[in-house]
């Protein structure tokens, strides 16, 4: 089975552009979450997506937006980048299902820098 | 939201000693706790999780202990290696299936 798949790798970009980071999940999870990771910092929840609906999201401003498709995956997206957005973007698949085996898996991640 | 703290932020031992890594967690509905290893430019790999019905878990050198009245829970890794040297994250998952992180422990061991 595949794991947790994130493209691309990685991006370089200029302030002010925009991003578009992607993701399939495990064959089988219908829960997919986005997390930003700065060097040297615990990953930080951004949004967490169950059956192509909003779960939840975390304290990130409305530049960052995401959304899932019919097939599980997700897409992240930033507008007019700052040089802050500069992280590891994590995506994490599990079941979705509340209290019963919930394991996030993630993906490698898609390396971010903004110049 | 939820509201994760894990201390040490550094931790060097000695191969074969024990090591100990402690989190705490602001959310009493919080009831699942994963920690991950991550190894470097890797991605985060869970290597033990406990629930808020079961006091201790245990897997070979690694162990986990949670208590819920004090809200915090901790790593417990015995008879270090150099392999077990990496970052290692605590996280809570809230009653909305959110995760939320420590802020990692950076595990050194020297052979």
């Amino acid at each position: 089975d595949a794991g947790v798949t994130q493209s691309p790798t990685h991006l370089i970009k200029t302030r002010g552009q925009h991003v578009t980071l992607r993701c399939s999940p495990i064959s089988g999870h219908k829960s997919v979450s986005w997390y930003q990771q700065v060097l040297g910092q615990g990953p930080q929840f951004i949004f967490q997506y169950y059956e192509k609906e909003e779960r939840g999201r975390g304290n990130f401003p409305d530049r960052f937006s995401a959304r899932q498709f019919p097939n599980y995956s997700s897409e992240l997206n930033v507008n007019a980048l700052l040089l802050g957005d500069s992280a590891l973007y994590l995506c994490a698949s599990s079941s979705g299902l509340a209290g019963v085996e919930n394991i996030q898996y993630f993906g490698a991640g898609t390396r971010l820098s903004v110049l | 939201g939820e509201n994760v703290e894990q201390h040490p932020s550094t931790l060097s031992v000695q191969e074969g000693d024990s090591a100990v890594i402690k989190c705490t967690y602001s959310d009493s509905a919080s009831n699942y706790f994963p920690w991950y290893k991550q190894e470097l430019g890797k991605r985060p790999q869970l290597i033990i999780d406990i629930r808020s019905n079961v006091g201790e878990k245990k897997d070979q050198r690694i162990a986990v202990t949670l208590n819920k009245t004090a809200k915090h829970f901790s790593l417990h890794i015995t008879e270090t290696q150099p392999e077990d040297s990496a970052v290692y994250f605590c996280a809570a998952e809230n009653t909305g299936n959110q995760f939320y992180f420590g802020t990692g422990t950076s595990l050194t061991v020297i052979p």
